[in-house]
């Protein structure tokens, strides 16, 4: 399975943007990006995908580099609630690809 | 609809115990998942169910742990023995067919003492 880097932490001052990078240089064409995120003491939870166009949700932005060996969550203006680990997810859409395997990830604190 | 539920949200147990963890997944989702965190080795699949038939449990520690879902809307995870090196927080997560996205539920923070 393709592997994904991210930064162990990271910091940001409240209503700031955030940006959370990830690198996933042995991507295949196959691969989606997903990002999911685990706030304190509580399951992980959604955020969003891509496979090679940049998306936007109610929650984020993901920018995905032009060769998609490496992307980036936006969080565009950071609140205390969205404190937590970050999990850059690599994705393999096929019938054995139903598995996310889940890195170390990024814990994002949020600074008032 | 109430998300992914399991039960209990804490166990403590003594080792040699049986444990049995339940898990009720989104209604109408074809896919469930366990996982186990501990600050060790993080967040792992164990085993994975689509349509009640186990596809991937290759995560699965040793013969000590077994899983089940006998119908759509019910799964247990079963440690027998349980060792104090099971203690972890086990998650539930469930998904339909047609998406990418897993929930989960709020997990079962085990202690095995």
């Amino acid at each position: 399975d393709a592997k994904t880097t991210q930064p162990n932490s990271m910091e940001s001052n409240e209503e700031e943007p955030v940006h959370l990078p990830c690198n996933h240089s042995t991507i295949s064409g196959t691969d989606y990006i997903h990002w999911y995120r685990q706030l304190p003491s509580q399951g992980p939870e959604y955020v969003i995908h891509g496979l090679t166009s940049n998306v936007n949700n109610r929650m984020a932005s993901l920018a995905i580099a032009e060769d998609r060996k490496s992307s980036t969550l936006i969080l565009h203006r950071a609140t205390l609630r969205d404190a937590a680990v970050y999990y850059c997810i690599l994705h393999r859409n096929n019938n054995a690809g139903n598995m996310l395997t889940f890195g170390g990830g990024t814990r994002l604190m949020v600074k008032p | 609809d109430a998300g992914v539920i399991q039960s209990p949200r804490h166990e403590v147990t003594e080792m040699g115990q049986e444990v049995t963890l339940r898990c009720k997944p989104i209604s109408g989702h074809d896919y469930l998942f366990w996982y186990r965190q501990t600050m060790m080795r993080g967040l792992e699949l164990l085993i994975y169910f689509n349509n009640n038939v186990p596809i991937d449990d290759s995560g699965m520690p040793e013969d000590r742990f077994s899983a089940k879902m006998p119908n759509a809307s019910f799964s247990t995870l079963k440690i027998q023995p349980s060792e104090p090196r099971d203690s972890a927080v086990y998650f539930c997560a469930s998904r339909s067919g047609t998406d990418n996205e897993q929930f989960f539920g709020p997990g079962t923070r085990l202690t095995v003492l």
